[in-house]
């Protein structure tokens, strides 16, 4: 099972938007669209920001927006603000192995 | 609410055997509707899913790692349990116990422990 395609890194500028797609197959992102989203700052664990594709955890801003179309699904962060500055991952069901990792993208705050 | 911290040495062998204990606090460890999962990070690197484990025992595991892994659990203690076979460097890495939401289907990963860094070297 090969990990989910994400861009390296994505940048902007405090209080604009940035979108952070994750591109994967007819078997786990096209099949399910139950995708989540962990944020990573250096040094800590994984949070959860999106799970079942769109749906946001208590305590988590709505500035954090999922989505999915086709075989890629999306992270949509608005109004973008310096604690945003951290890796995110998605993560895809697969129904096979049973869960794949995307390769991680960087957010850099400008 | 629950949380979960990882313990076990930070420093291997090759060839030997990694163990790793979550401990599980804050209710939830004995329910029908969570499983139990390891994940791994090498420095600098992506995630990578390990494996699971039911309240009932029942396990799958990622078959990257070829029959090295084996979870298993006590409820007695609220612990969940990782032993992996035959290490070597590439089995280098930050390793996580997280709680998967949503039983044996589609699921997802909350709350993480905090991780433990193993490190495989002579």
């Amino acid at each position: 099972q090969s990990a989910l395609t994400q861009p390296a890194s994505v940048s902007g500028s405090p209080g604009q938007s940035i979108t952070i797609s994750c591109t994967g197959t007819s078997g786990d992102v096209g099949a399910f669209d139950l995708v989540s989203w962990f944020q990573q700052h250096p040094g800590k664990a994984p949070k959860l920001m999106i799970y079942q594709g769109s749906k946001r955890p208590s305590g988590v801003s709505d500035r954090f927006s999922g989505s999915r179309s086709g075989y890629t699904a999306s992270l949509t962060i608005s109004g973008l603000q310096t604690e945003d500055e951290a890796d995110y991952y998605c993560c895809s069901y697969t129904g096979g192995v049973p869960y794949v990792f995307g390769t991680g993208t960087k957010v850099t705050v400008l | 609410q629950v949380q979960l911290q990882e313990s076990g040495p930070g420093l291997v062998k090759p060839s030997q055997t990694l163990s790793l204990t979550c401990t599980v606090s804050g209710g939830s460890f004995n329910s029908d509707l969570y499983f139990w999962s390891w994940i791994r990070q090498p420095a600098g690197k992506g995630l990578e899913w390990l494996g699971r484990i039911s309240n009932g025992g029942s396990t799958t595991y990622n078959p990257s790692l070829k029959g090295r892994l084996t979870l298993s659990k006590d409820t007695s203690k609220n612990q969940f349990s990782l032993i992996l076979s035959s290490v070597t460097a590439a089995d280098t890495a930050v390793y996580y116990c997280a709680r998967v939401v949503g039983g044996p289907g589609p699921g997802y990963f909350d709350p993480w422990g905090q991780g433990t860094l193993v490190t495989v070297s002579s």
